[in-house]
């Protein structure tokens, strides 16, 4: 199983672009990157998923290199709602959540 | 996206006595659903997997004598916290798989337990 790290907290100020980094080196053949975003007192909510290169919708941007050991999610202009807790998971139907990365969107 | 509901969103109850929270799919059917508390400031922690038509898989650690899960139909599965401790007292999330994508997961709202 991978086990995923990522930095516990960053901040950022509205307009920005934010790039959130997962560190997953035990990563399988067959295991996909997932993130998701969370809000106090509410379920997380699915942002996106991929297996390699770079996958974007009309939220994020997911970026995984060739070695797939690391991805990044990339959060274009950030506004004051994008404060929440994000979690890179990495597996197939693994749901165990790793610290997640804290982002503050300061004004 | 498909929708996932917990009820009751927020319970508050004596210790000693036993609480059920139910998590429902509500357009979509799902075999598998997981379960998760979280205490304040932390991450989601893993439970246990809820199969329907057979016996959950607990996460080492969790006691599953004490978090009873029924996953009766393709649409409910249910955590009961029986004789509940103030220590319990958590938020409780849901999840389920979306139908096509395993790795996509839709979670519910959360119930939130206070234990007196």
């Amino acid at each position: 199983l991978a086990k995923t790290t990522q930095p516990i907290s960053m901040d950022s100020y509205e307009g920005q672009e934010v790039n959130i980094t997962c560190s997953h080196n035990n990563i399988a053949t067959n295991d996909y990157i997932t993130w998701y975003q969370q809000f106090p007192s509410q379920g997380p909510r699915f942002i996106i998923q991929g297996y390699k290169t770079k996958v974007t919708n009309e939220v994020a941007s997911l970026f995984i290199p060739a070695d797939r050991k690391s991805s990044t999610l990339s959060l274009p202009r950030v506004s004051l709602s994008d404060t929440a807790v994000y979690y890179c998971l990495v597996g197939v139907g693994d749901m165990r959540f790793g610290a997640g990365t804290r982002l503050t969107v300061k004004p | 996206g498909a929708v996932v509901s917990q009820h009751p969103s927020w319970v508050i109850c004596k210790s000693g006595t036993s609480v059920k929270i139910e998590c429902r799919s509500l357009d979509f059917q799902a075999t598998t659903m997981f379960w998760y508390r979280q205490f304040p400031k932390q991450s989601l922690m893993l439970m246990a997997t809820s199969n329907e038509g057979s016996k959950a898989t607990y996460e080492q650690g969790v006691e599953k004598d004490k978090f009873l899960i029924n996953h009766a139909s393709l649409t409910l599965s249910t955590l009961t916290v029986t004789s509940a401790h103030p220590e319990d007292s958590s938020f409780y999330i849901c999840s389920a798989p979306d139908t096509f994508s395993y790795n996509e997961q839709f979670f519910g709202p959360g119930t939130r337990l206070t234990v007196l």
